[in-house]
């Protein structure tokens, strides 16, 4: 079956800029994650949804950084007056509450380049 | 992306020999660990689990070992093949979210 998407794979943008990350979670799963993953580190935890409503936000670094999933299904993460900082690759996982260990299925993450 | 695991540390292999690799964990109680891999241009990508009431959990050609009191994990793979060439983290699950470990990248040459 289709696992989690991410749209979009690439996204060169201006320092300043404001951009959105799309991500498509596997049918059914109610929990989603974002995560950032920078040159040569593990992922970060960014933010946590079940369902429609944010569980644990306490990754998302300042409040630059925004997320929704306003219909417990897909998710953005919107990001405000860029920096380069925020250069990196952005995953996404979801998973199903209804599992024993509650595995986390990674999406293949958005490559996100700050000028 | 492909750019991960340039400043990783590296674990050279020969095809078909064992490979071990090494994870060091933060929270003495986490009551979950996976291992993931991670290739060129993907996310990472669950191998195996375990849970600390257990100290070793097989699967396909990997094992995993837990060791509680100096905080360690191990993955083993049996008969490393190429397509086994890949940055592989530790996570360690903080209640829903997972914590991830510093990275290491397994080579394979022939």
């Amino acid at each position: 079956g289709a696992g989690v998407s991410q749209t979009p794979s690439n996204k060169v943008t201006e320092k300043g800029k404001y951009v959105e990350l799309r991500c498509d979670p596997i049918s059914g799963h109610t929990a989603l994650y974002w995560y950032r993953q920078s040159l040569g580190q593990g992922p970060e935890f960014l933010i946590y949804f079940q369902g429609t409503g944010a569980a644990d936000d306490s990754g998302l670094p300042n409040d630059r950084f925004f997320a929704v999933r306003p219909e417990g299904s897909v998710s953005t993460l919107k990001i405000q007056r860029t920096e380069r900082g925020d250069s990196a690759v952005y995953l996404c996982a979801s998973s199903s509450r209804q599992g024993i260990h509650n595995e986390q299925f990674f999406g293949p993450g958005t490559r996100l380049t700050v000028l | 992306g492909e750019s991960v695991g340039l400043h990783l540390p590296t674990l050279s292999v020969q095809e078909g020999d064992n490979s071990i690799i090494n994870c060091a964990y933060s929270n003495s109680a986490s009551d979950y660990f996976i291992w993931y891999k991670q290739e060129s241009g993907k996310g990472p990508q669950f191998i195996i689990d375990i849970r600390s009431n257990m100290d070793k959990r097989q699967g396909q050609r990997v094992t995993v070992l837990l060791n509680k009191t100096v905080k360690h994990l191990s993955l083993q793979i049996a008969a490393t093949q190429p397509g086994d060439s890949a940055v592989y983290f530790c996570a360690e699950r903080d209640t829903d979210k997972l914590i991830f470990g510093t990275g290491t990248r397994l080579q394979v040459f022939p």
